[in-house]
């Protein structure tokens, strides 16, 4: 079983949709939680970063973490065409292994006009 | 401008040979990372550094090394002891601390064995 879960898809949404993306994992030491978007044939760049349990918000997505189900999330409002990537999670104990990130599948994608 | 290069883009390998990935940043981050990522796949951590002259080892270390001669460079080879090297290399930075977590990723590059 992979440390981290997350549902490659691939996920198709019309513009304007609330799209949900998700991830489990099994290590309870993570304590750090990020989601980076990934382009076609590009590095990912890092949308959100979280620390332990709650929710953050910028602009419009919302991350939201519950340590207690082991489960991270990420929502995007009014989805745009522009949206349309691979979504990753990723998670790190910190500490000791700060900077040891592991990562899930990710997630693809699409949001068609 | 600030940011992660990598090169070359595309890079072609025969069998048996070693190869050099270059990646350079001028953000003056501490910390370097090298990721593997395969199709359909999250990315896999190859070897960091936190600082010049260490580097440790990441979950796939096998087959590829690493240096960290000068704060801003962090080349990998793929040696010819890398029993799969096809795949989309990364290399990312970050600043120390709390912020190790915080990697910003080069754009990438992708090597074809032949």
């Amino acid at each position: 079983q992979k440390e981290v879960e997350q549902d490659p898809g691939p996920l198709s949404v019309p513009e304007g949709a609330i799209v949900s993306l998700n991830c489990t994992y099994s290590n309870s030491a993570f304590q750090y939680f990020m989601w980076y978007r990934q382009y076609s044939r590009k590095g990912p760049e890092l949308l959100m970063y979280t620390y332990s349990s709650g929710n953050k918000e910028d602009g419009r997505f919302t991350a939201q973490v519950d340590k207690s189900s082991k489960y991270i999330s990420l929502f995007i409002r009014d989805s745009q065409p522009s949206d349309s990537a691979t979504y990753l999670c990723a998670m790190s104990p910190g500490g000791t292994s700060y900077g040891k990130l592991t990562f899930g599948q990710g997630t693809i994608l699409t949001v068609h006009p | 401008d600030g940011g992660i290069t990598q090169s070359p883009k595309y890079l072609f390998r025969k069998e048996g040979q070693n190869v050099t990935l270059s990646c350079e940043q001028n953000l003056n981050h501490d910390a370097m990372y090298w990721y593997r990522q395969d199709p359909g796949q999250g990315l896999r951590l190859i070897y960091y550094s936190q600082i010049v002259n260490d580097f440790q080892k990441g979950d796939i270390a096998e087959g590829y090394s690493v240096s960290r001669e000068k704060k801003e460079s962090f080349p990998l080879t793929v040696t010819s002891a890398q029993k799969n090297p096809t795949a989309f290399y990364l290399c990312a930075s970050s600043w120390g601390g709390a912020s190790y977590n915080e990697q910003f990723f080069g754009p990438g590059t992708r090597l074809t064995v032949l």
